[in-house]
């Protein structure tokens, strides 16, 4: 059976300072795809970054990067320099990766982050 | 960029009357899109993945003809609650993706539905 686990249902981080979400997941399929999305209290679902299961080097997109550490079946985001408006709420999802190219999301519980000024 | 609109974003029905959901891609065609389902302070649960042309495909234990899902075309998929129950209260997402490489799916802004 497919999971997600985020451990952590709140954090805090000062503004300026970084900040990493764990994810944990577990799989049986050999090929998959995970996924970062922010979720503000407006309700819209936000693409943040992606890492798939055979990419060699560690996602990055402007102050995300993902933390994808196989063995351990681990893919924290980590967000430096953090801003005001990061505050909100963070989803890691899986998919397995599908031929057909659907990519069928399982989410985790999410992270709500609150930046202090 | 990819946009996915979804209308009405909130909406508040009486018991036993129906709500229809609809969740377009702007600017792109998709043959595939997903439609979810958040409870307040919940993950996202997949409901239904709609297939353009053809019936959709239901996620275990989401009533079939309580959630009514059409995707006419390669822009449109709506969703209909039936018969809606205060139970049915809940916030719905749509989604689909731009393109075939892996990247992240466009969700739609949700649709806040209040059974009352």
């Amino acid at each position: 059976a497919q999971k997600i686990t985020q451990t952590q249902p709140g954090m805090f981080v000062q503004e300026k300072e970084a900040v990493t979400l764990d994810c944990t997941y577990d799989t049986s399929d050999p090929s998959y795809g995970l996924f970062w999305y922010k979720q503000p209290s407006s309700g819209e679902m936000i693409f943040l970054i992606y890492q798939g299961s055979y990419d060699q080097q560690n996602a990055t997109e402007g102050r995300y990067s993902l933390n994808f550490q196989k063995a351990r079946k681990s893919a924290n985001l980590v967000i430096s320099a953090s801003q005001l408006g990061d505050s909100a709420m963070y989803f890691c999802a899986m998919s397995p990766t599908s031929t057909s190219g659907t990519y069928k999301y399982i989410f985790g519980t999410g992270t709500r982050l609150k930046v202090l000024a | 960029g990819a946009v996915v609109s979804q209308h009405p974003s909130r909406v508040i029905c009486k018991s036993g009357t129906s709500v229809k959901i609809e969740c377009r891609s702007l600017d792109f065609q998709a043959t595939t899109m997903f439609w979810y389902r958040q409870f307040p302070k919940q993950s996202l649960m997949l409901m239904a993945t709609s297939n353009e042309g053809s019936k959709a495909t239901y996620e275990q234990g989401v009533e079939k003809d309580k959630f009514l899902i059409n995707h006419a075309s390669l822009t449109l998929s709506t969703l209909t609650v039936t018969s809606a129950h205060p139970e049915d209260s809940s916030f719905y997402i749509c989604s689909a993706r731009p393109g075939r490489a892996p990247v992240g799916y466009t969700f739609g802004s949700g649709t806040r539905l209040t059974v009352v």
